[in-house]
């Protein structure tokens, strides 16, 4: 069975730019988490989406949105880039809402030159 | 809001010691608390979850154990091997689905 994949793995832009980034979930998980690990702050939780629907937003900016396709992929957009917006991007999935455990993909490496 | 602190931040031991890694959270309300592990610059791979009516959890030679009252849980790792070394990292859900993450322990493991 495939993991969390994210795409793409490495991202350069540069400040004010908009950032795209991707995640399928494992097949048959209905829930995707957005995570951003920068350098020093640890992990923190972005964005819960559920069946298509924004569940819940951690303490982000609205600058940082995305969206939940009916398949059930994930896409989180940053615009307006900042330096500060380099991190590593994780995105997780679970099998339904609320699902105890979540299973993460392997991170998109955004810099923001 | 729920704060998670991890001590220590790096831990370096000879190979074949036992070691214990701390993790401490500010409000017991939690639904469960899991550890991972973190190889650099890659995703984290969950190792043991503990539900809050838990007490501990076991896997090879990891044991978690959870006191929610006292808002504290360690991570034995028994007979360390070099393979071991990574950053390790506890999380503690809340009814809101979040996880909330400690800044890690990182383990080296001298052969």
């Amino acid at each position: 069975e495939a993991g969390v994949t994210q795409s793409p793995t490495h991202l350069i832009k540069t400040r004010g730019q908009q950032a795209t980034l991707r995640c399928s979930p494992i097949s048959g998980h209905t829930s995707v988490y957005w995570y951003q690990q920068a350098l020093g702050l640890g992990l923190q939780f972005l964005l819960w989406y559920d069946e298509g629907e924004e569940r819940n937003r951690g303490n982000f900016p609205p600058r940082f949105s995305g969206r939940q396709f009916p398949n059930y992929s994930s896409e989180l957009n940053v615009n307006a880039l900042e330096l500060e917006d380099s991190a590593l991007y994780l995105c997780a999935s679970s099998p339904y809402r609320g699902g105890d455990t979540q299973y993460f993909g392997p991170g998109t490496r955004l810099t923001v030159l | 809001k729920q704060e998670v602190t991890q001590i220590p931040a790096a831990l370096s031991v000879p190979e074949g010691e036992n070691l214990v890694l701390n993790c401490s959270f500010t409000d017991s309300a939690i639904y469960n608390l899991q550890w991972f592990r973190q190889d650099p610059g890659k995703g984290l791979t969950s190792l043991l979850l503990i539900q809050s009516s838990q007490r501990e959890q076991t896997s090879g030679r990891l044991n978690a154990s959870l006191d929610k009252s006292s808002g504290r849980s360690t991570l034995y790792i028994a007979a360390s091997q070099p393979g071991d070394s990574a950053t390790y990292l506890c999380a503690v859900k809340t009814g809101a689905n979040n996880l909330f993450f400690g800044t890690g322990t990182r383990l080296t493991v001298i052969p």
